[in-house]
């Protein structure tokens, strides 16, 4: 099965700080993503990336960055969190010449003080 | 831009009940998607819809798609309190392989 693993499932931070969420999969997928979910806007898409060191914007980038050195790990990056950044955070995989099916991780609720 | 709409967006049905949940997108998409996700935890693949006309089942949960009409349905069979949790559908714009639009999802509710 393929595995999603989101480093923290529950994150309090403070407004400025710099926050980093981790994610790392295990069955070699070429493309990863984060998305934010919030109650009545459904997921929308913060960035992807389809190969090492490759990253795309999504749709709502703004505030975010993203790093992916290895293949396996895609990290999401909050250069100085705002309370309107309060949300779950959810990574997911596909392989590249698949269906595009995603698997996801089990979140990050992240509340940002 | 592709856009994702899912109704209705709140379903209260009792069991042993039939009822459809609609996805409709607003470009052309081959594919289509549907997940649910249980409180409190993440998102679960249902159906992948490869092609038109497409059907799949599984349990009491029948997923199709129609690319003419941009229209994918999930019916309900006979609800349980085990299908309470929210559905979400998901189309690619085509010529992006990578980019799943989502609707806002459909909070399932079978009452007993």
């Amino acid at each position: 099965d393929v595995k999603v693993t989101q480093s923290s499932r529950y994150l309090v931070k403070r407004t400025g700080e710099k926050v980093f969420l981790e994610c790392v999969q295990d069955m070699d997928h070429e493309n990863m993503f984060w998305y934010r979910q919030d109650p009545g806007l459904g997921l929308r898409l913060i960035y992807f990336s389809y190969d090492v060191k490759m990253k795309e914007k999504g749709d709502i980038p703004e505030g975010y960055s993203v790093s992916r050195e290895k293949k396996e790990r895609f990290s999401l990056i909050l250069e100085s969190a705002s309370t309107n950044q309060t949300s779950m955070y959810l990574c997911a995989s596909s392989h590249a010449r698949n269906t595009g099916e995603l698997f996801f991780g089990e979140g990050s609720r992240l509340t940002v003080l | 831009e592709l856009k994702v709409e899912q109704n209705p967006l709140f379903l209260s049905m009792q069991e042993g009940k039939n009822y459809t949940i609609y996805c409709n997108y607003s470009t052309t998409s081959d594919r289509l998607y549907w997940y649910r996700q249980d409180p409190g935890k993440s998102l679960e693949s249902l159906f992948v819809l490869l092609s038109n006309g497409a059907v799949k089942q599984e349990g009491r949960l029948m997923a199709s798609l129609d690319t003419k009409a941009r229209l994918s349905t999930l019916h309900i069979t006979a609800a349980v309190h085990d299908l309470s949790a929210t559905y979400f559908c998901a189309a690619v714009r085509r010529g992006s392989n990578y980019k799943l639009t989502f609707g806002k999802g459909t909070l399932l509710t079978v009452n007993p």
